[in-house]
């Protein structure tokens, strides 16, 4: 199994721009969600996902959107990008069933 | 969710036992401690958890005080490789749905050759 894959790892967008950042998972995993690190601060969650069709906002939803069509794949829109979103994106991933969360590698996004 | 509190950062010698403090003094009966640790711009890895027990599996060992109030996540034989930010979170047991987990700033531990 891959696990929790991000991609890009590293984006510099200039402010106004749009983007969609990809997460996918291969574990079948029913719960997946978005969480934004900063530096001096734990991780935020953005917003989660209970299963396809159905996402919920998290603590810092402002700014991004998501949609999940499938089971596999979560990705987190920002459609007007600010330097204020610059941060270290992490996907994770886990069974409803289950214990542990996984984590992806992380995108690191910079909005200049 | 109960919040945690553990020190900012610690110091361990390679090859020495790490022991981390968490405090949760508000957890609830329902609640878990989790520990998850977070190497250098990767993302966090889940370590270990536990509900009242004394936890140990191939990572750590997981001790949980008899009121629960606070816990100590140990690394019996520390390496280069075990410098990390580690996390001491609760969780409901019953979850459900919601799973968010409440990250704090955790504690930085480096260890030392």
């Amino acid at each position: 199994n891959a696990g929790v894959t991000q991609t890009p790892k590293f984006q510099v967008l200039k402010t106004g721009q749009s983007m969609t950042l990809q997460c996918a998972q291969d574990m079948n995993h029913e719960y997946m969600s978005w969480y934004r690190q900063d530096p001096g601060m734990g991780l935020r969650l953005i917003h989660y996902s209970v299963g396809a069709g159905i996402t919920d906002q998290g603590e810092v939803p402002n700014g991004y959107n998501v949609s999940r069509s499938t089971t596999e794949d979560f990705p987190l829109r920002l459609l007007s990008a600010a330097p204020s979103q610059t941060s270290v994106y992490f996907c994770a991933s886990f069974s409803l069933a289950g214990i542990e969360q996984f984590f992806g590698p992380g995108t690191r996004l910079t909005v200049l | 969710d109960a919040k945690t509190t553990q020190p900012t950062s610690m110091d361990c010698a390679e090859g020495r036992a790490a022991n981390l403090p968490c405090n949760h003094s508000t957890i609830s009966g329902n609640e878990y401690v989790y520990w998850y640790r977070q190497i250098h711009s990767q993302g966090p890895q889940y370590i270990i958890h536990g509900l009242k027990n004394n936890e140990t599996n191939e990572m750590a060992s997981l001790i949980i005080t008899e009121d629960r109030k606070s816990s100590t996540l140990i690394l019996p034989h520390a390496t280069l490789r075990d410098t990390a930010v580690y996390y001491c979170i609760v969780r409901l047991i019953n979850a459900g749905n919601n799973r968010k987990l409440i990250w704090g700033l955790g504690t930085s531990l480096a260890v030392n050759p």
